[in-house]
């Protein structure tokens, strides 16, 4: 099993560009998440999605889009990237049950000039 | 919603010596109150975890505490050794329902980076 696998690893934008983030997991995992980590400031949960056809907003979900047509991928969209999206993002996966540990992903950096 | 408080920010040790890192939350209806370690350049990794129904739990040099009456819990780790030093995240969670699903959102505290001097 590859776990949860993110591209890009890294990223520049300009401001006002679009691009989407990718995300795969081989674990058959119900849920999916993505999160932001800023310094010293922890993650921030974007979205998640309880399955296919199936997504909520988190804590900080401006700026952002997702879909989710199958089980394995969970993209996250950003529309007319801004400096503020400048960050760590994080993808992660669990099950729906039986503890639910969260895997993560190793991390895509973006940044937004 | 839930906050989660986490301290030290920072903390440096002897190698050998133990390690102790807190944190607080505000929603008496957590249940689930997992640790991450996350080492430089990687994503976070679940160390050990802790249910609402349990007040302790060790693995090997890592322990856990949780105390609900006074909404804590505490990640302890003992004979510190190099490798130890990464970031550590403490997560709180409630159980949600969404579409008759059950969902655990977590919470994360702002991490601890922890050092071990050799």
């Amino acid at each position: 099993n590859a776990g949860v696998t993110q591209t890009p690893k890294f990223r520049i934008l300009k401001i006002g560009q679009s691009m989407t983030l990718q995300c795969a997991q081989d674990m058959n995992h119900n849920y999916m998440y993505w999160y932001r980590q800023d310094p010293g400031m922890g993650l921030k949960l974007i979205y998640y999605s309880v399955g296919a056809g199936i997504t909520d907003k988190g804590e900080v979900p401006n700026g952002y889009n997702v879909s989710r047509s199958t089980t394995e991928y969970f993209p996250l969209r950003l529309e007319l990237a801004a400096p503020s999206q400048t960050s760590v993002y994080f993808c992660a996966s669990s099950y729906l049950s039986s503890g639910n540990t969260i895997y993560f992903g190793e991390g895509s950096w973006l940044t937004v000039v | 919603g839930e906050n989660v408080e986490q301290h030290p920010s920072t903390l440096s040790v002897q190698e050998g010596d133990s390690a102790v890192i807190k944190c607080t939350y505000s929603d008496s209806a957590s249940n689930y109150f997992p640790w991450y370690k996350q080492e430089l350049g990687k994503g976070p990794q679940l160390i050990i975890d802790i249910r609402s129904n349990v007040g302790e739990k060790k693995d090997q040099r890592i322990a856990v505490t949780l105390n609900k009456t006074a909404k804590h819990f505490s990640l302890h780790i003992t004979e510190t050794q190099p490798e130890d030093s990464a970031v550590y995240f403490c997560a709180a969670s409630i159980s949600r329902r969404y579409s008759g699903a059950g969902s655990y959102q977590l919470t994360f505290g702002k991490g601890t980076k922890l050092s071990v001097i050799p």
